[in-house]
């Protein structure tokens, strides 16, 4: 059970186009889900949460302009990164917990490798 | 100072060995514990939580908290080489928000 499914799992595209990524929990409602940022050989820096029917929570010196979240439903949460230039290059992963138990941890979806030209 | 302090090795130790697997903590508010695995270009996977201190047993798997020390391990008993990974703490004080990781600890384990 709590599998949490991330498409796509690789993404090469140009400067300066906008790429979508996918966050689905499988077999669980999720009224929040967060999204991550790994460098090579580092750990997980979050982004910001999601939340299911409102805006998401930003951490401190991420554009919320650049990295759109949408959350509009209990299993889908959309990461957008618009205008994507070399540098948003990076491994993005997203977590979801189940909705109804309380104290859980997140379950991890299987990233996405965005490389942009 | 990180909030999350785990050395980021790598570890190397023969197949069968135990592995012992650690991080400190400088945030006495932190509650809740995780170890996640991460392969290579794959997403995390979570191996154990606990809630506050005490020891927790899954099968080769037993992670332990000390609040006292702000000391969190993990070990692996009969160690395989598919346990070749890199091995994450995290950390949360307000339930399993907002995680802080440690930078991972990358263990290879060798026939």
């Amino acid at each position: 059970g709590a599998v949490v499914s991330q498409h796509p799992s690789w993404v090469i595209c140009k400067s300066g186009t906008s790429v979508k990524i996918e966050c689905r929990s499988l077999d669980f409602q999720a009224t929040t889900m967060f999204w991550y940022r790994q460098f090579p050989k580092q750990s997980l820096m979050l982004m910001a949460t999601s939340n299911e029917g409102s805006k998401a929570t930003y951490e401190q010196g991420v554009e919320k302009d650049k990295f759109l979240i949408n959350h509009a439903s209990l299993t889908l949460s959309t990461l957008t990164v618009t205008s994507a230039h070399p540098e948003d290059s990076s491994f993005y992963i997203c977590s979801a917990s189940p909705q109804s138990a309380g104290d859980q941890p997140q379950h991890f979806g299987d990233g996405t490798r965005l490389s942009i030209l | 100072q990180k909030e999350v302090e785990q050395d980021p090795g790598p570890l190397s130790v023969p197949e069968g060995a135990i592995v012992s697997l650690n991080c400190t903590y400088s945030n006495s508010a932190f509650q809740y514990f995780m170890w996640y695995r991460q392969y290579s270009r794959k997403g995390p996977e979570l191996l154990m939580y606990t809630y506050s201190s005490g020891n927790k047993e899954d099968g080769r798997f037993t992670a332990q908290v000390d609040k006292s020390s702000k000391y969190i391990s993990l070990f692996i008993r009969d160690s395989q080489p598919s346990d070749s990974a890199t091995y994450l703490c995290a950390t949360s004080s307000g339930g399993y928000n907002k995680l802080i990781f440690g930078a991972g600890t990358r263990l290879a384990v060798h026939p």
